[in-house]
């Protein structure tokens, strides 16, 4: 049983372009959330999805924003970047339970 | 709004000895607590959770954590560390136990073990 996936596991990007980041969610878990960890830093909660439909969010910009697709699988869009997006970009399924985290995306905005 | 510390960024521990790793949370009503493990360039694995009931609950890895609710605590203990111990160590609390919400996480902390 695969569990939790990201895609793609490193990414560098220049100031002010968009980022898509991808999640496969853990078989049989319908909601996903994503969260941004800055180094030396713990997890910070972005959003989440359930049902195609954004049911939570953190203290981010609009400029963070997400999408979840039919069979569950999530993105995590970012546009405008800058330099302090650079972060390790975690996503976590669940469904009525504990959250198992995938092993991110490090992002470096240059 | 619910708040999680760690006040040691570092703690170092030789191998075999004793560990306790220290969590304090703020939240108004009944926690949900949760303890991450993130070693290099891996996610977070959970360890333990509680959620009600028995205030000492038993985790992977030969890891416990007990939880105070009079001094607000979470602290993660293990009688004896091996070297494969050494990582990241991640308090977190949420609302509910359900995946419905967002975890809000301390900033961590760093566990090296000495030979």
């Amino acid at each position: 049983d695969a569990g939790v996936t990201q895609s793609p596991t490193h990414l560098i990007k220049t100031r002010g372009q968009q980022v898509t980041l991808r999640c496969s969610p853990k078989s049989g878990h319908d909601t996903v959330s994503w969260y941004q960890q800055a180094l030396g830093q713990g997890p910070q909660f972005i959003f989440q999805y359930y049902e195609e439909e954004e049911r939570q969010r953190g203290n981010f910009p609009d400029r963070f924003s997400g999408h979840q697709f039919p069979n569950y699988s999530s993105e995590l869009n970012v546009n405008a970047l800058l330099l302090g997006d650079s972060a390790l970009y975690l996503c976590a399924s669940s469904t009525g339970g504990e959250q198992y985290f995938g092993p991110g995306t490090r992002l470096t905005v240059t | 709004a619910q708040s999680v510390t760690q006040p040691d960024i570092h703690i170092t521990v030789s191998e075999g000895a004793s560990l306790e790793l220290r969590c304090n949370y703020s939240y108004g009503a009944t926690p949900y607590l949760f303890w991450y493990v993130q070693s290099p360039g891996q996610g977070l694995q959970l360890l333990l959770k509680y959620f009600s009931g028995d205030t000492l609950v038993q985790g992977i890895k030969g890891f416990e954590a007990e939880f105070k609710r009079s001094q607000s605590s979470f602290n993660l203990r293990k009688p004896s560390v091996h070297w494969s111990d050494a990582a990241e160590y991640f308090c977190a609390v949420s609302p509910t136990g359900t995946g419905a919400d967002g975890l809000t996480f301390g900033k961590g902390t760093h566990l090296i073990i000495q030979p």
